[in-house]
C-alpha cells in the first residue's frame, strides 16, 4: 500500500488566487513528520513546510500552511495569493518513527502546478 | 555559498562504465543521504549514512556503493552500469529530527 498519496497529478491556478494541494498518508506509528518540497522546472528540490505529528497547531511559513487532520490522515499544503513562481512540482513525504537518526523519507507521486497570468 | 553541492551536475556514459557521483555539505549536518529520481519524478531513497555509518540501505543492486570519507562528504559509485540506472541522484543532508537539504541533482544518462 501507498505510503504517501497525492491525488492531484496537474492543477492550473489563476494567478493571486489560493491553492490547496492534496497529500493523504498511511502509517501506524504515533511519531512521524510530514513535509512538503518543491521541484521548479529548474530540477532542484526546495524545502517547504514540516509538520509533526505532535504539534497540536498547523505549521505555516510565509504563503505556505499546511491543513493538518491528524483522524484524516491529511496534510495538505494551502499556497496563498499564488504567484507565477509557484509553477513547480510539489511532493509530500513522511518521516516514520522517531526522530533520532537517519531519516527516511517516503515520498508521494507529486503534484505539478501552474500558476496561469 | 552552496549548501549541498554535487558533481558533475550531468553524465552521459555507456552502459558498463563504472562512474562517480561526489557529494559536499558544509551545513555541519551528521547525516547525507542519496536519493533517486526516475523518470516519472518519483522520489526513492537509497542509502543513508550517519556520523560515517551507513544507517539505511535500500533494496539497491550491489553495482550501487555508497562511500562515506568524513561528515561532509557522501560519495556513489556505480559500477557497470545499465540503461536502467538513467535518472537524476540528488544527495541531501540533515541535522538529526529536522528537514533534509537537497543538492542539485546529478542528470545520469547511460546509452
Amino acid at each position: 500500500a501507498q505510503k504517501i498519496t497525492q491525488t492531484q497529478p496537474g492543477m492550473f491556478v489563476q494567478e493571486k488566487e489560493a491553492v490547496t494541494l492534496d497529500c493523504t498518508y498511511d502509517t501506524s506509528d504515533q511519531s512521524y513528520g510530514l513535509f512538503w518540497y518543491k521541484q521548479p522546472s529548474s530540477g532542484e528540490m526546495i524545502f517547504l513546510i514540516y509538520q509533526g505529528s505532535y504539534d497540536e497547531q498547523n505549521a505555516t511559513e510565509g504563503r505556505y500552511s499546511l491543513n493538518f487532520q491528524k483522524a484524516r490522515k491529511s496534510a495538505n499544503l494551502v499556497i496563498s495569493a499564488s504567484q507565477l513562481g509557484d509553477s513547480a512540482m510539489y511532493f509530500c513525504a513522511m518521516r516514520e518513527g522517531p526522530v533520532q537518526g537517519a531519516q527516511k523519507l517516503v515520498f508521494g507521486q507529486g503534484t505539478r502546478l501552474t500558476i496561469n497570468p | 555559498d552552496t549548501a549541498v553541492s554535487q558533481t558533475p551536475k550531468y553524465l552521459v556514459t555507456q552502459m558498463g562504465n563504472d562512474k562517480s557521483i561526489k557529494c559536499e555539505q558544509n551545513l555541519g549536518h551528521d547525516t547525507m543521504y542519496w536519493y533517486k529520481q526516475d523518470s516519472k519524478k518519483f522520489l526513492k531513497i537509497m542509502f543513508s549514512y550517519n556520523n560515517k555509518e551507513l544507517i539505511i540501505n535500500e533494496t539497491v543492486p550491489n553495482r550501487f556503493s555508497p562511500k562515506s570519507p568524513d561528515k561532509a562528504h557522501l560519495n556513489l559509485h556505480i559500477n557497470s552500469l545499465e540503461l536502467g540506472d538513467s535518472a537524476v541522484y540528488f544527495c541531501a543532508s540533515s541535522r538529526e529530527g529536522y528537514e533534509q537539504y537537497f543538492g542539485p541533482g546529478t542528470r545520469l544518462t547511460v546509452t
